[in-house]
């Protein structure tokens, strides 16, 4: 079974400063995908980035950006610039090939202004 | 482009009814998933479709079920409703299986 551990239930950051994220997790895959999804007081869940495990670069959309350590089967993420928008559950997942997401127990970031 | 689709957003049922929840996918995209969400378990994996056929099913008693129909849209059924099956019903999409749009949801209430 596929294992996501999110150790930091609650994050609280000031408005425009950085806040980081932690997740690790449990494969003997070789391939497979990383996500990291929001989800608001509108409980939409909204994908904020990817990363494909063959690739070394770590991902980056705008203000959010991933340190994928394979070896270590970390998968962090950063909110650079955070905005009282970004305040919601960030929840980490994986994805291998059995075609089902497997979620960390969910991190709460509040953004203060 | 419209985005995933469930319906209804919010239900009550009585313990021992059944319930028929339904999402409709993002044009194009085959692969639907569903997952249920509650404070004490968190997110967990149901079922996936793709092009009628179910790929992968969680560990959830029988009384959940679900299937696709030819035009990718989605039910799911939960039957002999009991108090713990109280959650937030989330579908989801994919074209390719690897980055899946999520709906809002579907707040089902047992009393």
């Amino acid at each position: 079974a596929q294992t996501v551990t999110q150790s930091q239930p609650e994050m609280s950051v000031q408005e425009a400063e950085t806040v980081t994220l932690s997740c690790t997790y449990d494969t003997s895959e070789s391939n497979y995908y990383l996500f990291w999804y929001k989800q608001p007081p509108s409980r939409q869940m909204i994908l904020v980035i990817r990363q494909e495990a063959y690739k070394q670069q770590n991902a980056t959309e705008n203000r959010f950006s991933v340190n994928f350590q394979k070896a270590a089967k970390s998968f962090s993420l950063k909110i650079s610039d955070s905005q009282l928008g970004d305040t919601a559950m960030y929840f980490c997942a994986s994805f291998l090939r059995d075609y089902k997401l497997s979620f960390g127990a969910g991190t709460t970031v509040t953004v203060r202004a | 482009k419209a985005g995933v689709t469930q319906t209804p957003r919010y239900l009550i049922k009585t313990r021992g009814q059944q319930v028929t929840l339904s999402c409709s996918p993002i044009s194009g995209h085959r692969s639907v998933s569903w997952y249920q969400q509650t404070p004490g378990q968190g997110l967990q994996f149901l079922f996936e479709y793709f092009s009628e056929t179910q790929r992968n099913k969680g560990n959830f008693p029988g009384r959940f079920s679900g299937r696709q129909f030819s035009n990718s849209r989605s039910e799911m059924n939960v039957s002999t409703l009991e108090l713990g099956d109280s959650a937030l019903y989330l579908c989801a999409s994919s074209k390719d299986s690897y980055g899946y749009t999520f709906g809002s949801g579907t707040r089902l209430t047992v009393v």
